[in-house]
């Protein structure tokens, strides 16, 4: 499998404390890209950083990328409970190919 | 209009029928993808279309059946199905194919399917 490893597979905090999720991938990519999914639902682009590019920022997100160790990291700053959710990190090669996923739940 | 559309939002089929899942876009996109999900597990890719010409095929089995009228829609047929293949499938559309950061995809809400 081409699949990637997200770290952790859940998570569980209180509101207003940061969320960090970290992905691992195997194979080259051009791009890497992170998606929410609220339960049953379908996919939400969240960003997307380039393969030449060390971090991007994205309202409260935060995404770093080290091509050198196949791994990339999303964090959520100031979380509210409405960002409970799954987030994947999919990287693009000639497919888009998804991580494991991690599990964000965000209490009051 | 950024939304992709998918009906039917639930199917329940028996293993001698035959279903289609469709998809619509209208933002323009020329790549649409089906995607099947199982619960708590990510996106597997199934097929990709680029220009209405099935670009990828993920070694699918035969009893899942793309098709591409146009630019704007996607079906997927479904015939003789199998209770493991009870899952959510995905639709998904972007402006083009391969690396770049155009290459955004847009999905679906899913199908919710299930095959007695």
């Amino acid at each position: 499998s081409q699949q990637g490893e997200e770290d952790p597979q859940a998570l569980s905090i209180q509101e207003g404390e940061n969320a960090t999720m970290n992905c691992s991938y195997k194979t080259s990519i051009n791009n890497l890209q992170w998606y929410r999914q609220n339960s049953g639902r379908g996919l939400v682009h969240l960003i997307l950083i380039r393969s030449n590019e060390r971090e991007k920022h994205s309202g409260r997100l935060r995404v770093t990328l080290d091509t050198s160790k196949k791994s990339s990291s999303l964090l959520i700053t100031a979380s509210r409970a409405a960002d409970t959710a799954s987030y994947f990190c999919a990287g693009e090669g000639n497919k888009l190919t998804f991580g494991t996923g991690t599990q964000l739940k965000v209490e009051l | 209009d950024t939304e992709v559309t998918q009906t039917p939002k639930h199917l329940v089929m028996g293993m001698t029928n035959k279903k289609s899942l469709k998809c619509e876009q209208h933002m323009g996109h020329r790549a649409m993808y089906w995607y099947k999900q199982k619960a708590k597990k990510p996106p597997e890719l199934m097929f990709v279309y680029s220009y209405e010409k099935l670009s990828i095929n993920e070694s699918v089995p035969s009893r899942f059946s793309p098709e591409c009228p146009n630019s704007s829609l996607l079906n997927l047929h479904l015939h003789a199905l199998q209770p493991e293949d009870s899952a959510l499938y995905l639709c998904a559309s972007s402006q083009g194919l391969g690396g770049g950061a155009y290459n955004e995809q847009f999905f679906g809400p899913g199908t919710r399917l299930t095959v007695l």
